[in-house]
């Protein structure tokens, strides 16, 4: 089954205290992003990943940082979180096969900063 | 910044019957394609159906359709026979493999 896992699903913690979002996906994917959602907007994209070691910034990348180390996994860094990182990430993977797109998204992890 | 409109933040279709769901952009990029999104209220993220730049006919997902019009920048979801489960969030995004822009999203409602 096609799936993309995000841990932790909820998550409180405090301003200044690192944290680290996991994400990965069984489908061998090449492309992988990461989005925030905040109330009253559509998805907004922090970073993305068109392969292994190589990574690029989105729209709102401030505060954030990647990695992609292995294929399957694409995880959210925040070195140093602040109030108005308080939001609801989206891990997704993508891949265009076959003439056909497919993608897929995390289940969210929403995430207070206090 | 890439602006998307979707001028319809909330709508009614009755069970059954078709609905259009609008969105334009302002991108000046020719290879942006366009993908369009289904948020339910339960908060997961559906990828729908994409169609790229220079795809020469409008992209088709069982009941889904795109109304692709690169000159105008305008590119429709078409849900044909609405269901009680198409109850959702939409959200249309133009852009590339790699990178997209979300508009703001348009709240559909489906009355039995």
């Amino acid at each position: 089954e096609a799936q993309v896992t995000q841990n932790p699903r909820y998550l409180i913690t405090v301003t200044g205290k690192k944290l680290t979002v996991t994400c990965s996906q069984n489908m061998n994917h090449e492309y992988m992003s990461w989005y925030r959602q905040d109330p009253g907007l559509g998805l907004r994209q922090i970073y993305y990943s068109m392969n292994v070691e190589v990574t690029d910034k989105g729209d709102v990348p401030e505060g954030y940082k990647v990695s992609r180390k292995e294929k399957r996994n694409f995880p959210l860094i925040l070195e140093s979180p602040s109030p108005n990182q308080t939001s609801l990430y989206f891990c997704a993977s993508s891949e265009h096969r076959d003439g056909n797109y497919e993608q897929y998204f995390g289940p969210g992890t929403r995430l207070t900063v206090t | 910044a890439q602006k998307i409109t979707q001028t319809q933040p909330g709508m009614f279709v009755q069970e059954k019957e078709a609905v259009t769901l609008d969105c334009t952009y302002d991108t000046s990029d020719p290879s942006y394609g366009l993908f369009w999104y289904k948020q339910p209220s339960s908060g997961e993220m559906i990828f729908l159906i994409y169609q790229g730049s220079y795809d020469q006919q409008n992209a088709t997902e069982g009941r889904y359709s795109l109304n692709f019009q690169k000159a105008r920048k305008s590119a429709n979801l078409v849900i044909s026979a609405s269901q009680l489960g198409d109850s959702a969030m939409y959200f249309c995004a133009p852009g590339g493999y790699q990178k997209v822009t979300f508009g703001t999203g348009t709240k559909l409602q489906v009355i039995p």
